[in-house]
């Protein structure tokens, strides 16, 4: 069964530096998201895309993450200047159409120090 | 008033009990519904979805939707202590599909 990719699977990095999270969604899939998980908290949405462009974000995602497909297949978030409050869980998800369920990859565990 | 509501928990019930699962939801025009199970350091993992009122049984798991009561409900027949987990239900608005709402979820024991 085809899967959502994430990598790498744990991140870490230092306050102030720059990461990328790498995502490669299902190959026929439409609709990709970035959510983020908190270690003991709720599922948060961060952005959803669609068409090569973002279709909504939330209040989380401010300027300093953004999204990029780049070449078709991938689909990144990075994360410019890290904050010790962005460390979470990091999942990537994609659905083939607008109804549809969101199918998850296996999460990217960031850890800022 | 939060998009989705979920009593976290934890449910505690005995193996081969059923697990009653509760959410509910404020927007009246969600379409879709959804339970995912999470399983503690791994990423959600879809159950069920319903897209109508009534009931729709998978196995041992039943989802049920009421849309004139904004509420979603899940249960699980036989209780396994491999079903322990938290249980996330999701809803996805008609008119902004772009955002799929997750409860904060519900955290099931069951008890061998």
């Amino acid at each position: 069964e085809p899967e959502v990719t994430q990598t790498p699977s744990h991140q870490v990095t230092q306050m102030g530096q720059e990461v990328i999270l790498r995502c490669v969604p299902i190959s026929n899939h439409l609709y990709f998201y970035w959510y983020r998980q908190i270690l003991g908290q709720k599922v948060e949405f961060l952005v959803s895309f669609y068409n090569n462009e973002i279709s909504e974000k939330s209040e989380i995602f401010d300027d300093q993450f953004s999204v990029e497909r780049p070449d078709g297949s991938n689909f990144t978030l990075k994360i410019r200047s890290t904050k010790l409050e962005d460390s979470a869980m990091y999942f990537c998800a994609s659905r083939p159409d607008r109804s549809s369920p969101l199918h998850f990859g296996n999460g990217t565990r960031l850890t800022v120090t | 008033q939060k998009e989705v509501e979920q009593n976290s928990g934890p449910l505690s019930v005995p193996e081969g009990a059923i697990a009653s699962l509760n959410c509910t939801y404020s927007d009246r025009v969600s379409q879709s519904f959804f339970w995912y199970r999470q399983y503690s350091g791994k990423s959600p993992e879809l159950i069920m979805s319903i897209y109508s009122n009534g009931d729709k049984e998978d196995g041992r798991f039943t989802a049920q939707l009421n849309k004139a009561s904004q509420y979603v409900s899940l249960l699980i027949r036989d209780s396994q202590p491999s079903d322990s987990a938290t249980y996330l239900c999701a809803v996805n608005k008609g008119n902004n599909f772009n955002k799929f709402y997750f409860g904060s979820g519900t955290k099931l024991n069951v008890k061998p």
